[in-house]
């Protein structure tokens, strides 16, 4: 089945304590992105990607890192989380963009 | 900042009757733009991309782009019930950037 998928589904941190959420596809799809959904402010685009090796920053990257090492993974770095942090993520991706995208079941994140 | 505005609703439409669902966005260089329905809960799930101006009709679901008026619109015929969800309008930029409105709040009443 063509699917984006994230772990974890939950995850309650404290703050300070580095953690990763990993994103994979297996639809050999280009472009993959991350995005937070806040109650309010709707989902706001955090990395985005379009290529192995090629990331580019969204509207929301502060205290945030990707890499994409691989066409089919995406993971989603916090290296000193924060509680403004707590927030469901998406990972999505697309085959080029203009197609649209795909999204993950969401990650919701709580830091305490 | 480049914005994509929707009223955040709800919008309240008889079962059987037509939901129409409108859209706005700030950058005349974006390009291509897209309906999401998110179930409460879900995630985002696309039912409709629209690239030129004009109508584009998939089933129950018709989009409508306006670039001079910058302008989008989705049509749902026939409301049912299970079309009760948020509608997200995105759009995507010349840098392949997408931009999500906040979403409209449909409820279609039995």
């Amino acid at each position: 089945e063509a699917q984006v998928t994230q772990n974890p589904r939950y995850l309650i941190t404290v703050t300070g304590k580095k953690l990763t959420v990993t994103c994979s596809q297996n639809m050999n799809h280009e472009y993959m992105s991350w995005y937070r959904q806040d109650p309010g402010l709707g989902l706001r685009q955090i990395y985005y990607s379009m290529n192995v090796e090629v990331t580019d920053k969204g509207d929301v990257p502060e205290g945030y890192k990707v890499s994409r090492k691989e066409k089919r993974n995406f993971p989603l770095i916090l290296e000193s989380p924060s509680p403004n942090q707590t927030s469901l993520y998406f990972c999505a991706s697309s085959l080029s963009g203009v197609n649209g995208y795909t999204f993950g079941s969401g990650t919701r994140l709580t830091v305490v | 900042q480049k914005e994509v505005e929707q009223n955040s609703g709800p919008l309240s439409v008889p079962e059987g009757a037509i939901a129409s669902l409108n859209c706005t966005y700030s950058d005349r260089g974006s390009q291509s733009f897209f309906w999401y329905r998110q179930y409460s809960g879900k995630s985002p799930e696309l039912i409709m991309s629209i690239y030129s101006n004009g109508d584009k009709e998939d089933g129950r679901f018709t989009a409508q782009l306006n670039k001079a008026s910058q302008y989008v619109s989705l049509l749902i015929r026939d409301s049912q019930p299970s079309d009760s969800a948020t509608y997200l309008c995105a759009s995507m930029n010349r840098d392949d950037k997408i931009i999500f409105g906040k979403g409209t709040r449909l409820h279609i009443l039995p």
